[in-house]
C-alpha cells in the first residue's frame, strides 16, 4: 500500500512565522501535491512537482513557495504565516496520470 | 479554467437505504478523468470510483456506482445499501490531461441508523 506520511497532524503557529509542513511518500512516485482544504471549497491545489527540483503553482500559489530536494518529500513552506492561511493542508502523490494518493492532513492554525 | 459544482451541501440516508449525490463540471476537453473520493473523520482521502470520458459505460465499485452524462457534464454517484461506515465528506474531482485535479466543495452524507 503507498503511505503518504504528513509530519504533524496538528500545528499551531503565530502571524509572521516561518512555517514548515512536511510530506514524504514511499512509493517512488514523481508526482507530489500541496492542497489546503477549506469548508464549501473542496480542495485547492497550491503547487505541485513531477520531479526532483521542480515545482508548477497551482490555482493558490500566493504566500507559500514548496521545496523537493529529494524524490520522497515534498515541503510546502509558508514565509510568513498569516491569519487566513489558517486552514486543513493535505499532501497528495501519484505515478503519472494515476489516481492520486492522499496524507492524513496537517490542520494548521496561525495565531 | 476547469469548475467542479457539488450543489448539496449535505445529504442525510437512512441506513439500507439509497442516497445520490449530485456533481456537475464545466470543460472544453473531450478526454478526460472524473473521481469521487471519500474523507471520513480520520481525515483520510480514499479513492471511491473513477470514470474515463470515453467510456460510456457508467463505472460501479460494490454499493458505489455512477451516473455519467457526458453532454450534459454530470457525474452523479449513487451510494446503494448505506452503511454507517460510510457517514463522510464526498468529494467529485475532474482531471484532464496531466495530473492536476479540481475539486468540487463537498457534500457531506450522514447515515441514521
Amino acid at each position: 500500500d503507498v503511505k503518504v506520511t504528513q509530519s504533524s497532524r496538528y500545528l499551531v503557529k503565530r502571524t509572521g512565522e516561518k512555517v514548515f509542513l512536511e510530506c514524504v511518500q514511499d512509493m517512488d512516485h514523481e508526482n507530489m501535491f500541496w492542497y489546503r482544504q477549506d469548508p464549501g471549497l473542496g480542495l485547492r491545489l497550491i503547487y505541485f512537482s513531477y520531479d526532483v527540483k521542480m515545482k508548477e503553482k497551482g490555482d493558490i500559489p500566493e504566500g507559500y513557495s514548496v521545496s523537493r530536494e529529494k524524490k520522497e518529500r515534498f515541503s510546502l513552506i509558508l514565509e510568513s504565516a498569516s491569519t487566513n492561511q489558517t486552514s486543513m493542508y493535505l499532501c497528495a502523490s501519484s505515478l503519472w496520470a494515476q489516481p492520486q494518493h492522499f496524507g492524513d492532513g496537517t490542520r494548521l492554525s496561525i495565531l | 479554467a476547469q469548475t467542479v459544482t457539488q450543489s448539496q451541501p449535505e445529504m442525510s440516508v437512512q441506513e439500507a437505504e439509497t442516497v445520490t449525490l449530485s456533481c456537475t463540471y464545466d470543460t472544453s476537453e473531450s478526454d478526460y478523468y472524473l473521481f469521487w473520493y471519500k474523507q471520513p473523520p480520520s481525515r483520510q482521502m480514499i479513492l471511491v470510483i473513477r470514470q474515463e470520458a470515453y467510456k460510456q459505460q457508467n463505472a460501479t465499485e460494490n454499493r458505489f456506482s455512477v451516473n455519467f452524462q457526458k453532454a450534459a457534464k454530470s457525474f452523479s454517484l449513487k451510494i446503494s445499501d448505506s452503511q454507517l461506515g460510510d457517514a463522510a465528506m464526498y468529494f467529485c474531482a475532474y482531471r484532464a490531461a496531466g495530473n492536476k485535479l479540481t475539486f468540487g466543495g463537498g457534500t457531506r452524507v450522514l447515515v441514521k441508523p
